[in-house]
């Protein structure tokens, strides 16, 4: 069973340009969640997204950041006009159907995408 | 906002048990205690999680103590590759999905 699969692995953007990530969840999970990780900072949530909707974008920058994730394909984060402090690791997790009132599932991570703006 | 602490670093001899605290004083009945690790430059990884019972399993032992305001992860022969940032998190029954809040967490050095 393959898990949370991220690519690119790395990838380089000049300033102004759009940055597209992908995100494919583990077989038979259908909620993916995004994380950023600035240099030398800790984990920051950024949205949760189950198929073809978006459950919480609260850790959201409000402006040049999307999250999607259609019905089929991989889910996507997108960066547009990149600038030099979008440089980070993001992260993707994925998670079962969570179980409300219950014991929880855990999420499992990707290995992220490192994002350069140069 | 993280509702843990953690000490920031720790340092542990190869092969001994490495104990990891966390405080958590402010959890809730309904509160879960996740812990996950990150290797260096490596996705999180899920170590273990439990509600108020001590919990094991091949990765690790839980132990949670019994008005549930602090817990102790046990990593019990620590090898070179435990070297990791180790997160706890308390995150709620109630809440739909699996969205985590990470803190800074405890940087563990295992030592040959």
């Amino acid at each position: 069973n393959a898990g949370v699969m991220q690519n690119p692995r790395h990838l380089v953007r000049r300033r102004g340009q759009e940055a597209r990530l992908r995100c494919s969840p583990m077989k038979g999970h259908s909620h993916v969640y995004w994380y950023r990780q600035l240099p030398e900072e800790g984990l920051k949530f950024m949205v949760y997204l189950q198929k073809e909707n978006i459950i919480d974008e609260s850790g959201m920058p409000k402006e040049r950041f999307s999250a999607e994730f259609p019905k089929e394909g991989p889910s996507i984060l997108r960066i547009q006009q990149v600038v030099r402090g979008d440089s980070a690791a993001y992260f993707c997790a994925s998670s079962t159907s969570p179980d409300r009132g219950g014991s929880n599932t855990e999420a499992f991570f990707g290995q992220g995408t490192r994002l350069t703006v140069v | 906002d993280a509702k843990t602490t953690q000490p920031p670093s720790m340092d542990c001899a190869e092969g001994r048990a490495a104990n990891l605290p966390c405080n958590h004083s402010t959890i809730s009945g309904n509160e879960y205690v996740y812990w996950y690790r990150q290797i260096h430059s490596q996705g999180p990884q899920y170590i273990i999680h439990g509600l108020k019972n001590n919990e094991t399993n091949e990765m690790a032992s839980l132990i949670i103590t019994e008005d549930r305001k602090s817990s102790t992860l046990i990593l019990p022969h620590a090898t070179l590759r435990d070297t990791a940032v180790y997160y706890c998190i308390v995150r709620s029954l109630m809440e739909y999905g699996n969205k985590l809040v990470f803190g800074a967490g405890t940087i563990l050095r295992v030592k040959s």
